[in-house]
């Protein structure tokens, strides 16, 4: 079955630090994957997504992801955090089986010392 | 956000109540779907549509029903609420095929 690993419940950066966030997947076939982000109070917000081609992906607010098909890993990275990306970060898979929807996983809550 | 409303956007009920919570969405998408919400578990699928009066069940859809009677709305309804349905609710969309879904901005039911 389709799953979603998130190892990481949650990660402190200082500002200006670099992130990565990490992502595994269980797919049988080709993956669409994305990553997805929530403030508090607030709905999902889709920061990128792999569909093919380049493994490297560029998002929104500077955000980039890379697929590893050897390491079925889709890791979320920005080189210099700002206080302003403190929020809870989900990564999901596009299944496609008798119809379409996103399986998510459980978040990473990522806080920022100034 | 996307064309998506919910409604209501809070919900205080009582065990054994009925409760439905509205999706609304002005964007013409095929695909609707409702999530919930909960610590340590991300977003679980409840129930989903793939177009009028076409639905099917999600991961986690025991005790809930949806109905979708036309393309912009999407109704989750809990038949007699449960204090384990204490949750943040989320309606989605998508065009389908590999397309992101979008999300409106959350029912926040507590169940007494």
């Amino acid at each position: 079955a389709q799953s979603v690993t998130q190892p990481d419940i949650h990660i402190t950066v200082s500002e200006g630090a670099s992130l990565e966030l990490r992502c595994n997947y269980s797919y049988g076939a080709t993956p669409y994957l994305f990553w997805y982000v929530q403030s508090p109070g607030q709905g999902l917000q889709l920061l990128l997504k792999y569909f093919s081609g380049d493994t490297l992906v560029q998002g929104i607010k500077g955000f980039e992801a890379e697929f590893k098909r050897s390491q079925s890993s889709f890791n979320l990275r920005k080189p210099s955090v700002h206080w302003s990306d403190a929020a809870e970060y989900f990564c999901a898979v596009g299944r496609m089986d008798s119809s379409y929807k996103l399986i998510f996983g459980s978040g990473t809550r990522l806080l920022v010392r100034p | 956000d996307a064309g998506i409303t919910q409604s209501p956007r809070h919900k205080v009920t009582e065990t054994g109540t009925p409760v439905t919570l509205r999706c609304h969405q002005t964007e013409n998408h095929r695909y609707m779907y409702w999530y919930r919400q909960d610590p340590g578990h991300g977003l679980r699928l409840i129930h989903y549509s793939y177009g009028v009066k076409d639905t099917d069940k999600g991961e986690v859809s025991d005790g809930y029903s949806v109905s979708r009677s036309k393309t912009e709305d999407f109704l989750l309804t809990l038949e007699s609420a449960t204090s384990s349905q204490t949750s943040v609710y989320f309606c989605a969309i998508s065009v389908g095929d590999n397309s992101p879904l979008h999300f409106g901005n959350g029912t926040r039911l507590t169940v007494t």
